[in-house]
């Protein structure tokens, strides 16, 4: 398997722009979560997804993120418009079930100008 | 509600030294706990789990209990490489979720 897919590893964008980050989670894991990590707030919870179904989307910062999961096979998180206090590194993991560990995919480095 | 904490690093270690970090945990029920591991400019990968109270996680050297009447989980490994440089992250899920509640992370630095 070739784990989570996550593109673009590398993004950079001005202020306003809309950006794309997009997930392919490993098969048959139903759960799929979106993470942002930054040196100032560690790895957060964005939202997560159980059968292409949004459960929590609480750590959304706010109305400018959205996420959609059309099918078990493709996730996408979406920011629009961005601004520089967006700038982090997006990860999103993948997992079977509720207590089994998660698979991360390889991050895509977000930076706002 | 349900909470993380980690030694803060950076931790330097020489090359064969032994290794501890500490990470203790608030939780209601019985939660399940992880250790992740983050290379420089890769994603997380899970190092090792526990599921019970007593339970010991182990993987590529490292070690780790699950301690309920300390509400501990702390990282060991007895000859630390170079190679064992990265971030450490200790996490729990709680059996009433499925989200992973992940401490600040521990980067460990070894010198040759």
């Amino acid at each position: 398997d070739a784990g989570v897919i996550q593109s673009p590893r590398h993004e950079v964008t001005e202020m306003g722009q809309e950006v794309t980050l997009r997930c392919k989670p490993i098969s048959g894991h139903d759960y799929l979560f979106w993470y942002r990590q930054t040196m100032m707030r560690g790895l957060e919870l964005l939202i997560y997804f159980n059968n292409n179904v949004p459960i929590d989307d609480s750590g959304m910062p706010e109305d400018r993120f959205s996420a959609k999961m059309p099918n078990a096979s493709f996730s996408t998180l979406k920011i629009q418009p961005s601004e520089p206090r967006d700038s982090a590194v997006y990860f999103c993991a993948s997992s079977p079930d509720r207590v089994g560990g998660y698979t991360f995919g390889s991050g895509t480095r977000l930076t706002v100008v | 509600g349900d909470s993380v904490t980690q030694m803060e690093g950076p931790v330097t270690l020489s090359e064969e030294a032994f290794l501890t970090i500490n990470c203790t945990y608030t939780a209601t029920g019985y939660p399940s706990l992880f250790w992740y591991v983050q290379y420089p400019g890769e994603g997380l990968q899970l190092l090792l789990k526990a599921t019970k109270a007593d339970d010991k996680g182990s993987n590529k050297g490292f070690e780790a209990t699950y301690r309920k009447e300390t509400t501990s989980f702390h990282l060991e490994k007895g000859s630390v490489q170079v190679s064992d440089s990265a971030v450490y992250f200790c996490a729990l899920t709680n059996n009433a979720g499925n989200m992973l509640t992940f401490g600040g992370g521990t980067r460990l630095m070894v010198k040759p």
